[in-house]
C-alpha cells in the first residue's frame, strides 16, 4: 500500500526566503507525482506534474524534482511572498490502483 | 472550459437525512475521483467511476456511502442517514484518462456540515 510523507508539517519564514518541501513515498511503481496548493477552506489547485520518466518540473518561481528509485520529490519556492502561503500536498498516482495518495501536506507561512 | 464543478459548496444536514453531492468534471474528462478530508486531515481517497463503472471503490465506508457516475449528468457522491463523523469537506477531481501523463484537476468540494 503507498505511502506518502511530507515533512515539514508546517514552517513560517521571512518573505523573500528560497525554501524546501519534501515529499517522500513507499512504492516507487508510480506514474506520476503532482503537487498541489490548497487556501484554508478552499479547494486544491495544480501547480506542477511530474511524470515518472522525468526529473524535474519548473513553473515560474517553483521548481519541483523527482527521484522515483528513491521515493523522493522536493518543492523548491524561490523568493518566497506572502502570497505563498498555504498548504502544499504532493500526491502520487501509483499503478496499484490508478488513484493519487495525498501526504498530509506542508503548511506554509510566509511572513512579510 | 470551465473547470470541475462541484455543488452545492456547502451543505447542512440533520442526522438520519440523505447527503448528494454533485461533480461536474472537466469537458471531455471521463474519469472521475472522490475524496474525504476531514478536519485537520490530509485528503483520503474514496471511489474511482469511469462513465458508468466503478473502478475502484476501495476508500469507501461499506455503508450507507455510494457513489455513480451515468452516462449522461454528473457523477453522484450518495450518503444515506448521516451521521455527525461524516461532516468532512469532500472533493472530486476528474482527469483526461488514467495512467501516466495525467493531470488530475479539482473542484472546490462540498462541505458537510451534519448537525
Amino acid at each position: 500500500k503507498q505511502e506518502v510523507t511530507q515533512i515539514p508539517a508546517a514552517l513560517s519564514v521571512p518573505e523573500g526566503e528560497n525554501l524546501v518541501l519534501n515529499c517522500s513515498f513507499t512504492d516507487s511503481a508510480i506514474y506520476n507525482l503532482q503537487w498541489f496548493r490548497q487556501d484554508p477552506g478552499k479547494g486544491l489547485t495544480s501547480l506542477l506534474l511530474i511524470q515518472s520518466s522525468q526529473r524535474e518540473q519548473t513553473s515560474g518561481r517553483l521548481n519541483a524534482s523527482l527521484d522515483k528509485s528513491s521515493g523522493r520529490s522536493t518543492l523548491y519556492i524561490a523568493a518566497s511572498q506572502p502570497g505563498d502561503s498555504a498548504t502544499y500536498l504532493c500526491a502520487v498516482r501509483s499503478y496499484a490502483g490508478n488513484m493519487l495518495t495525498f501526504g498530509g501536506g506542508t503548511r506554509l507561512m510566509v511572513k512579510p | 472550459n470551465a473547470g470541475v464543478m462541484q455543488n452545492p459548496r456547502h451543505l447542512v444536514r440533520r442526522r438520519g437525512q440523505e447527503a448528494r453531492l454533485r461533480c461536474s468534471p472537466m469537458k471531455g474528462h471521463s474519469h472521475v475521483y472522490w475524496y474525504r478530508q476531514l478536519p485537520e486531515e490530509g485528503l483520503k481517497f474514496m471511489v474511482y467511476l469511469q462513465k458508468e463503472n466503478i473502478i475502484d471503490e476501495s476508500g469507501m465506508p461499506k455503508e450507507r456511502f455510494s457513489a455513480e457516475f451515468p452516462k449522461e449528468g454528473p457523477s453522484i457522491l450518495r450518503i444515506q442517514q448521516v451521521v455527525r463523523g461524516d461532516s468532512a469537506a469532500y472533493f472530486c477531481a476528474s482527469s483526461l484518462g488514467g495512467g501516466v501523463n495525467t493531470e488530475a484537476f479539482f473542484g472546490q468540494g462540498t462541505r458537510l456540515t451534519v448537525v
